[in-house]
């Protein structure tokens, strides 16, 4: 069974920012929430990860909520470039993750 | 710097025929990972070796073997292929004790007839 939930699709205009939500209720205390990307066919792609508090890299944003149930992942200035499937995920540092469907995020012109 | 490498790229067999998906990573790596991925899904783990030497279960084991011949490069292999293993088969690894980004390879495309 996924172990976490996310919307099957997402739109959003180009230099908008786009949000993308997951929810990981299961998600145990020592475990860090992931998120991936995978564009077209190829492999899958890191993104940023995150344990309570919130992070940002070159790529994006990462909003987990207190209770850790919930996050958000967030592209400042999404560019055609980043229409992909995007994956949520949580583990620990053994790396066995699980991939549920992801959301296809649809940057529009 | 190659990352992880897979090889075959492509591959068609027949029911019942047998093969070893190769993947190498030159990153120093401790931990080896194979998924599969079918049309509109999400990735499902197959097996996974945490360091040289070690392997485990991962979701979907059935009908796979895998060996961590050095630390690396991890094969499967499907003794009896059936065409329900038709898929895309995808590498990764990490270091182990680290947290964060699994690196994958480009995958491998396998159809069973």
């Amino acid at each position: 069974d996924a172990k976490t939930t996310q919307p099957p699709s997402m739109d959003c205009a180009e230099g908008r920012a786009a949000n993308l939500p997951c929810n990981h209720s299961t998600i145990s205390g020592n475990e860090y929430v992931y998120w991936y990307r995978q564009i077209h066919s190829q492999g899958p792609q890191y993104i940023i990860h995150g344990l309570k508090n919130n992070e940002t890299n070159e790529m994006a944003s990462l909003i987990i909520t207190e209770d850790r149930k919930s996050s958000t992942l967030i592209l400042p200035h999404a560019t055609l470039r980043d229409t992909a499937v995007y994956y949520c995920t949580h583990g620990g540092s053994q790396g066995n993750l699980i991939f549920g469907k992801g959301t296809k995020l649809s940057v529009k012109p | 710097n190659a990352g992880v490498t897979q090889t075959p790229k492509f591959q068609v067999l027949k029911t019942g025929q047998s093969m070893t998906l190769q993947c190498a990573q030159d990153m120093n790596h401790n931990s080896m990972y194979w998924y599969r991925q079918d049309p509109g899904m999400g990735l499902r783990l197959i097996y996974y070796s945490a360091s040289e030497g070690t392997t485990d279960k991962g979701e979907v084991p059935n009908g796979y073997n895998v060996s961590r011949l050095n630390k690396r490069e991890f094969s499967l292999r499907l003794e009896s292929a059936a065409p329900s293993q038709t898929s895309v088969y995808f590498c990764a690894s990490k270091r182990t004790g680290a947290t964060g980004e699994l690196f994958f390879g480009e995958g491998s495309r396998l159809t069973v007839l």
